[in-house]
């Protein structure tokens, strides 16, 4: 069981936009504001993608934007290309450690 | 650019240490931490722990018991010591730099990785 709980898939159509959610606790993704988001292909390395809760690192897509309310943070992907499909890790510090969810496998219909 | 090359033994029998060494090409060893983190088959990223070039180290609490980071500035390489493995340790290990932009640099994000060496613990 991953500490940060992460929807298991996400799918949309081409040129949607779709939103993952990262729950965790006030003890990581509600009480900093030190979380983010990496991109997954099979096979593949993660590649950040969203750090600092909404920030995007040069070289990142603006289709992919970040939030947080409370202990939820989100990844939202507008205009959905099929090279968006692959698997979404989302991230926090914690006290003394760094934490993530279980990936959300995202799928272009 | 930074690239980061690793190697290590792939299959491991329980009890026996993981061992596992990255190098940093196109880039300084210094001023920077460099992280290890694992992903079982099908699951979650998990941090590992970090060091930096004078050896100070950060562990995950929940295996620090077990886990032994070091670096070799010479060579620009670090490496991973994981005692007692059992099965739960299999996964892909990466080593990773944090994540730096031209004003600052972020240990709580990872931004080059290695190509990931997947070890497996069978009897």
């Amino acid at each position: 069981q991953s500490a940060l709980t992460q929807p298991a898939s996400v799918s949309g159509s081409p040129g949607q936009s779709i939103t993952i959610s990262c729950t965790g606790t006030s003890r990581d993704i509600g009480g900093y504001d030190y979380v983010s988001w990496y991109q997954q292909h099979p096979g593949k390395a993660p590649q950040l993608l969203i750090y600092d809760v909404s920030h995007r690192p040069s070289g990142v897509s603006n289709r992919f934007s970040g939030s947080k309310s409370g202990n939820t943070a989100s990844l939202t992907i507008s205009g959905l290309q099929a090279e968006d499909e692959a698997e979404y890790h989302c991230s926090s510090y914690t006290t003394n450690n760094i934490i993530f969810g279980g990936g959300t496998k995202v799928t272009v219909l | 650019q930074v690239q980061l090359q690793q190697w290590g033994a792939g299959l491991l029998k329980p009890s026996e240490t993981l061992t596992l060494t990255c190098a940093v090409y196109g880039g300084s060893l210094s001023d920077n931490f460099w992280s290890w983190i694992r992903q079982p088959p099908g699951k979650g990223l998990e941090w590992i722990g970090e060091i930096n070039h004078s050896g100070r180290t950060n562990y995950n609490p929940s295996l620090k018991s077990r886990v032994t980071m070091s670096v070799d500035t010479s060579k620009k390489q670090f490496s991973l010591k994981l005692n007692s493995v059992t099965a739960p340790d299999t996964a892909v290990y990466y080593c990773a730099r944090e994540f730096c932009t031209s004003d600052d640099c972020y240990q709580t994000y990872f931004q080059h990785w290695g190509q990931g060496t997947l070890v497996t613990v069978t009897s």
